[in-house]
């Protein structure tokens, strides 16, 4: 069953500055979903785009999704210390939601 | 509205007991999904339930683990006989429709982390 694949595992940054996460999958897809997860916690769904959308936005979050790529980014803009969390794409599979092994987010004040 | 709602949150466990675990869905959410995770790693399927009846356990070891959601309660998940490898943080989750046909967001309890000794 297909799985999406986040890069990259791990990123480090400063307050304010943007983080990007990628993401990749294998086979069609109805939707991609991204997904943060606080250490210790569950995890929050953070934003939904569709498989005949390319873009969409949320706050301070864009999401892309070329599915000739079969790939999806996710932007954090002018990133906060509380952003610091691990990041997961999931992928649609017949009816199951599919989860990478994540991003580790970490913003430094 | 409460959220998924796990317990215990913690639990440990001697070699060779079972581990129930339980979870109580969102209100009106009919469809639920058993996930479990290792430190610093993603989440893995387990099994994916509908009422009073399991839709893919494709993810579910074929022994010692069962899964249900009956009609009135939570949905369990059970590890009978368990054993070292078998700690791990594992997370429910529900949504009101299938979560990838009807685009709907699936939401996490915060997870039952059972240790085995």
């Amino acid at each position: 069953s297909q799985q999406g694949e986040e890069d990259p595992q791990a990123l480090s940054i400063q307050e304010g500055e943007n983080a990007t996460m990628n993401c990749s999958y294998k086979t069609s897809i109805n939707n991609l979903q991204w997904y943060r997860q606080n250490s210790g916690r569950g995890l929050v769904h953070l934003i939904l785009i569709r498989s005949n959308e390319r873009e969409k936005h949320s706050g301070r979050l864009r999401v892309t999704l070329d599915t000739s790529k079969k790939s999806s980014s996710l932007l954090i803009t002018a990133s906060r210390a509380a952003d610091t969390a691990s990041y997961f794409c999931a992928t649609d599979d017949n009816n199951d939601m599919r989860f990478g092994a994540g991003t580790r987010l970490t913003v430094k004040p | 509205n409460a959220g998924v709602m796990q317990n215990p949150r913690h639990l440990v466990r001697r070699r060779g007991q079972e581990a129930r675990l339980r979870c109580s869905p969102v209100k009106g959410h009919s469809h639920v999904y058993w996930y479990r995770q290792l430190p610093e790693e993603g989440l893995k399927f387990m099994v994916y339930l509908q009422k009073e009846n399991i839709i893919d356990e494709s993810g579910m070891p074929k022994e010692r683990f069962s899964a249900e959601f009956p009609k009135e309660g939570p949905s369990i998940l059970r590890i009978q006989q368990v054993v070292r490898g078998d700690s791990a943080a594992y997370f429910c989750a529900s949504s009101p429709t299938s979560g990838g046909g009807h685009n709907s967001p699936l939401h996490f309890g915060n997870g039952t982390r059972l240790t085995v000794t």
